[in-house]
C-alpha cells in the first residue's frame, strides 16, 4: 500500500503479558515516529528513527518499552509486563527528511492497545 | 506539563461560515507549528504549518496565524464544509532541528449542513 501500515489494529491483552506493535512506513521513508495516544490526549512522542538507529528515544516512559528498526524500514515496539495504564492508541508515522518541517508526517491508522 | 495546549474541545460551525480553532502554547522555543486533521480511526494527517518567523500561512480554505508575542496560533477555515468535520490537532516542533512534535489535545470540529 501506499501509505503507513500497521499492525494489528486492535490489541487486547492481559495485565503482564508482553505485545509487540508493527509499523510498515511508506517505501523511501528515512525517518520514523512512535506516538502515543491517550484517551482524550493527543498524541504523545515516544521515539524517532533516522534509519536503523533510535536518534531520540527520550519519549519511551520507562524500560517496558523497547523499539526496534533493524534493516531501517519496518519498525516493532514491544511492550514487557503491560500494565492498565499500557492502554492506549499507538501511533506510527514516516517522513521523508530528516527534519520535521521539511516535511511533515505521515501517520498511519494506529495500533490500538487495551490491557486488562 | 502540557505545552501546547488547545482549551476548546468542541466547536460547532454552519456550513457556509468561518470555523476558527485555537491553539495556545508555553514554550518559547517552538520554531514551527503544524495542524493535523484527524477522521475517526484513521490517523492524524498533516493540514498546514508555518514557521515562526511568518504570521500567516494560507492554503486554499485554510489560513493559519501566528501571535508570537502572545504564543498563540489559530486555524480559519472558510468557507466550513461538512467534510472538514474531524478532530484538529496543533502541533508545535521543539527546536530547530528537532524531531519531536509536542500535540494539543484535540478541538472536535463539527460543520452542520
Amino acid at each position: 500500500g501506499a501509505g503507513v501500515s500497521q499492525t494489528p489494529s486492535n490489541k487486547v491483552t492481559e495485565k503482564g503479558k508482553y505485545v509487540e506493535l508493527r509499523c510498515d512506513p511508506i517505501s523511501g521513508h528515512t525517518a520514523l515516529y512512535w506516538y502515543r495516544q491517550s484517551l482524550g490526549q493527543g498524541p504523545e512522542f515516544l521515539i524517532y528513527f533516522q534509519g536503523t538507529g533510535a536518534a531520540d528515544d527520550s519519549g519511551l516512559p520507562n524500560d517496558r518499552f523497547f523499539a526496534v528498526r533493524p534493516e531501517g524500514s519496518v519498525s516493532t515496539l514491544k511492550i514487557q509486563r503491560t500494565e492498565r495504564g499500557d492502554s492506549a492508541v499507538y501511533l506510527c508515522a514516516s517522513s521523508p527528511t530528516l527534519v520535521v518541517g521539511a516535511g511533515e508526517l505521515f501517520f498511519g491508522e494506529g495500533s490500538r492497545l487495551t490491557v486488562l | 506539563d502540557q505545552q501546547v495546549k488547545q482549551n476548546s474541545p468542541s466547536l460547532s460551525v454552519q456550513e457556509g461560515r468561518i470555523s476558527i480553532l485555537n491553539c495556545d502554547y508555553t514554550n518559547s522555543m517552538f520554531d514551527y507549528f503544524l495542524w493535523y486533521k484527524k477522521y475517526p480511526a484513521e490517523g492524524p494527517t498533516f493540514l498546514i504549518s508555518i514557521s515562526s518567523i511568518k504570521d500567516k500561512n494560507e492554503d486554499g480554505r485554510f489560513t493559519v496565524f501566528l501571535n508570537k508575542s502572545a504564543k498563540h496560533l489559530s486555524l480559519h477555515i472558510v468557507p466550513s464544509q461538512p467534510g472538514d468535520s474531524a478532530v484538529y490537532f496543533c502541533a508545535a516542533r521543539g527546536q530547530t532541528g528537532a524531531n519531536n512534535l509536542f500535540f494539543g489535545t484535540g478541538t472536535r470540529l463539527t460543520v452542520i449542513p
